[in-house]
């Protein structure tokens, strides 16, 4: 399977505790971008990524939350001191560099319960 | 003023049946454009590009009119596997990150 990869695909942790993802893009891909999905909502974008260097990053971005993407490939997302407003489903996509449409193929998500 | 809205629906639709989505977006810079769909609990997919000169695939056709900033799909015959969440997705420029409607629920009825 050559699609975006993220794991784990769940995590239940209680509040206060932190929390990592990771995940692997296409690997052809130099761009790799973090969305947020909450029940009943279209994915928010968080950050964005183009080889190691974060590009841009979303107001919802708190500094609880900080990503990475060390040798321009995988990338993880750590939230610290979770709390229950960061129960959701938390996305990867990667683009092509040179694609006219930066058209982005999403992972199959990490799924965060924070009790 | 949301950035792009569209109608959440449910849409239901008997088998056979053209359906048509649209959305608006606020952004007039927007640049690319998208229609994504997303299955209960999974990742969105991406369905097409939209095109300035609208484009086809099979049973979608997706247009875009720029003038009054609103993108439209529509499904031909539709199946039963074509219930899904339609997202309009839109990219305001450059490389940064994707603005989702919130999406666009269709059922397709036997």
């Amino acid at each position: 399977d050559t699609g975006v990869s993220q794991d784990p695909r769940h995590k239940i942790t209680k509040r206060g505790q932190n929390v990592t993802f990771r995940c692997d893009p296409i690997s052809e891909h130099n761009r790799l971008y973090w969305y947020r999905q909450t029940l009943g909502q279209g994915p928010e974008f968080l950050t964005y990524f183009q080889n190691e260097a974060q590009l841009e990053k979303s107001r919802l971005l708190s500094d609880r939350f900080s990503a990475e993407r060390p040798k321009g490939s995988f990338s993880t997302l750590e939230i610290q001191r979770t709390e229950q407003g960061d129960s959701a489903m938390y996305l990867c996509a990667s683009s092509a560099t040179g694609d006219p449409f930066y058209e982005q193929y999403f992972g199959p998500g990490t799924r965060l319960t924070v009790t | 003023r949301k950035e792009v809205e569209q109608d959440p629906g449910p849409f239901n639709v008997p088998e056979g049946a053209t359906v048509a989505f649209n959305c608006t977006y606020s952004n007039s810079a927007s640049q690319s454009f998208f229609w994504y769909r997303q299955d209960c609990r999974k990742e969105p997919k991406l369905l097409m590009s939209v095109y300035s000169s609208g484009n086809e695939d099979g049973r979608f056709t997706a247009q875009l009119n720029r003038a009054s900033q609103y993108i439209s799909l529509l499904i031909r015959d539709s199946k039963l596997s074509d219930s899904a969440t339609y997202l309009c997705v839109v990219n305001s420029g450059g490389a940064d990150g994707l603005t989702f409607g919130k999406g666009t629920h269709l059922i397709i009825q036997p």
